[in-house]
């Protein structure tokens, strides 16, 4: 059981573009999903939380107008990094809670993303 | 708020041999404190956790005990395995109430045969 999908595993898109990521929980409702970001050989960074149905909280020096998110229901929260830059380039990793106090997340497989 | 400082890898182990991966943290007050593995190509998981001081977290024989005294939680392994292989991360709520957690550096495990 808590079994997070992540959609594209990978991509590679054009300097200019934009380019959106999927998170889904597939067998359970997230009241919670938290979006992050990994570099190579590095921890993770957290962007920003996201709670169904409400605007995003971004950490302090992530762009929300550069990194789109919007959690329509228990079960899907996407990612979207508009005109993507090279430095955009990253993996993305989405984590999802229904227990918030107990902090146990479940983790997507992640997105590597390539900007070109 | 909260901080976590984990050893630096990568640990390189021949199988069978004993596992320490050290985890320090600083907190107001005693949270629950975790630890997370990443094997290649996949996401994270949940490893262990422990919920207060002095409890040991244990699974797939891994231990962890939660020390206040050296606010410390490292990883310990009797006898490690090929399968083992992985990206460790020590964990524990960024602060306050809010479901996020802070990550430590991760520490790069290879076990050879």
């Amino acid at each position: 059981g808590a079994v997070v999908s992540q959609h594209p595993s990978w991509v590679i898109c054009k300097s200019g573009t934009s380019v959106k990521i999927e998170c889904r929980s597939l067998d359970f409702q997230a009241t919670t999903m938290f979006w992050y970001r990994q570099f190579p050989k590095q921890s993770l960074m957290l962007m920003a939380t996201s709670n169904e149905g409400s605007k995003a909280t971004y950490e302090q020096g992530v762009e929300k107008d550069k990194f789109l998110i919007n959690h329509a229901s228990l079960t899907l929260s996407t990612l979207t990094v508009t005109s993507a830059h090279p430095e955009d380039s990253s993996f993305y990793i989405c984590s999802a809670s229904w227990d918030l106090p107990s902090y146990e997340q479940y983790f997507g497989p992640g997105t590597r993303l390539t900007v070109t | 708020g909260n901080s976590v400082t984990q050893m630096e890898g990568p640990v390189t182990l021949s199988e069978e041999a004993f596992l320490t991966i050290n985890c320090t943290y600083t907190a107001t007050g005693y949270p629950s404190l975790f630890w997370y593995v990443q094997y290649p190509g996949e996401g994270l998981q949940l490893l262990l956790k422990a919920t207060k001081a002095d409890d040991k977290g244990s699974n797939k024989g891994f231990e962890a005990t939660y020390r206040k005294e050296t606010t410390s939680f490292h990883l310990e392994k009797g006898s490690v395995q090929v399968s083992d292989s992985a990206v460790y991360f020590c964990a524990l709520p960024l602060s306050g109430n809010t479901g996020k957690l802070i990550f430590g550096q991760g520490t790069t495990l290879q076990v050879k045969p």
